[in-house]
């Protein structure tokens, strides 16, 4: 069965910091996708990241990075120089080729509180 | 261009009533999907429309829940007999065509739903 965890309930940093989210995941699938979303206060789910099973280079995209390792089933998310703006509820999820691709299982989520 | 638009963003309602959620997709998204989002539950997949294929009920929570999606289009979620354990935050997303699992899902902002 597939399924996410995100272990770190809330993780509180002070600008300036950098902090990892951390995301582990358990699939039989050999062919599946894993995403990143933030949550925002006002709610709506963001689309930050989108990487497939046989890509497991490492990516960059500004102050976000993102460290995929099959060999730990995990996909950690780096924020780098952290800002208030960031301040949401993020969110892993997966999806399996077993499903279609078109179910997506969420972690629990990990509430990031940035303060001045 | 216009995103994923959801209504009511609240309802109350009363235990035992009938509710119906409404989502309009992205234009020319063909593929629909309901989650929800509860305390203690995280984010939870409902139900998947793709096209005119038959929808993907597997994650509705039992029968008093049920969707549909007119002409491709417009989704109404119905939820009958509501009990305090459907109080959550209801979530439209829609994806546009192409390739499984290459595609991004564009969520709506949610509707807040509160039994009472």
């Amino acid at each position: 069965a597939q399924k996410v965890t995100q272990a770190q309930t809330e993780i509180s940093v002070v600008e300036k910091e950098d902090v990892t989210l951390d995301c582990v995941y358990e699939t039989r699938d050999t062919t599946y996708y894993l995403f990143w979303y933030k949550q925002p206060p006002s709610g709506e789910l963001v689309f930050l990241i989108r990487r497939n099973s046989f890509d497991e280079q490492n990516e960059i995209s500004g102050r976000y990075s993102w460290n995929f390792q099959k060999s730990t089933s995990s996909f950690n998310f780096t924020i780098t120089a952290s800002q208030v703006v960031d301040s949401a509820v993020y969110f892993c999820a997966l999806s399996e080729r077993g499903t279609g691709f078109q179910k997506l299982v969420f972690g629990t989520g990990t509430r990031l509180l940035v303060s001045p | 261009g216009a995103g994923v638009s959801q209504s009511p963003s609240n309802k109350v309602t009363e235990k035992g009533k009938d509710v119906e959620l409404r989502c309009d997709p992205i234009s020319g998204h063909t593929a629909l999907y309901w989650y929800r989002q509860s305390l203690g539950q995280g984010l939870e997949f409902l139900i998947y429309f793709q096209g005119n294929s038959a929808p993907d009920k597997s994650g509705l929570p039992s029968d008093r829940f049920s969707a549909e999606r007119t002409g491709g289009s417009v989704s109404t979620l119905t939820i009958q007999r509501t009990q305090q354990e459907d109080s959550a935050v209801y979530l439209c997303a829609s994806s546009p065509p192409g390739l499984a699992g290459n595609n991004e899902q564009f969520f709506g902002p949610g509707t807040r739903l509160t039994v009472l």
